[in-house]
């Protein structure tokens, strides 16, 4: 069974601080990870996709990809109170068009 | 917002009724995806279609009927549904099946109440 793992959380976070969110997969074969973000009562936005290993980034995210230690990360610089979400981890295992979602992170940034 | 839409966005059905849940995509993308949200689970994939052919049915109770009519919309439709079938609905799509690095978006979903 292929499966993502994430911390349930909340992880909280004081304002400006640096947030830390990671998931680990279990198909070692997996090519493509994508991290969404997913506020309470709507759907998830696509903020993040990456395909090889190291760090990806896009204005305050980084994402960071491990393929041999299988984890993926997401880095949040100056977190503000609005990334205040839960954040899906997902994976697409080689060979497969079906995405493996996390449970998610519940991220809270305090003012 | 992302180029899909979907409509309603809240549903409370018996569960002797029938209702349709329609998603319709603007991006031009070849490919549309079913997913249910429930509470403390991972989405789960329910049905795939490329190109107006369903790809995947992925185990799902025959009260779930989808229809693809083109490679821009999609629907959903519901029958004699059970309590359990309360969720997020959420439609996807993607720029197709077969490339290594086809990244969904999503619609903002249908909040269902069975009742």
């Amino acid at each position: 069974q292929k499966e993502v793992e994430q911390n349930s959380g909340p992880l909280s976070v004081p304002e400006g601080a640096i947030a830390s969110l990671n998931c680990t997969y279990s198909d070692r074969g997996s090519q493509s990870f994508f991290w969404y973000r997913q506020y309470s009562g709507k759907s998830p936005e696509l903020i993040m996709s990456i395909y090889s290993n190291g760090d990806k980034e896009d204005g305050r995210f980084t994402a960071q990809l491990n393929k041999a230690s299988q984890y993926v990360s997401l880095l949040i610089r100056d977190s503000q109170p609005s990334d205040s979400a839960t954040y899906l981890c997902a994976v697409l295992p080689s060979g497969t068009y079906k995405y493996i979602f996390g449970t998610g992170t519940r991220l809270k940034v305090l003012a | 917002e992302t180029g899909v839409t979907q409509t309603p966005r809240h549903l409370v059905m018996g569960m002797t009724n029938k209702k349709s849940l329609k998603c319709e995509q603007h991006l031009g993308h070849n490919a549309m995806y079913w997913y249910k949200q429930s509470a403390k689970k991972p989405l789960e994939l329910m049905f795939v279609y490329s190109l107006e052919e369903r790809v995947e049915n992925n185990s799902v109770p025959s009260r779930f009927s989808p229809e693809c009519p083109n490679s821009s919309h999609l629907f959903l439709h519901l029958h004699t549904l059970q309590p359990e079938d309360s969720a997020l609905y959420l439609c996807a799509s993607s720029q197709d099946l077969t490339t290594s690095a086809y990244e969904q978006y999503f619609g903002p979903g249908t909040r269902l109440t069975v009742t």
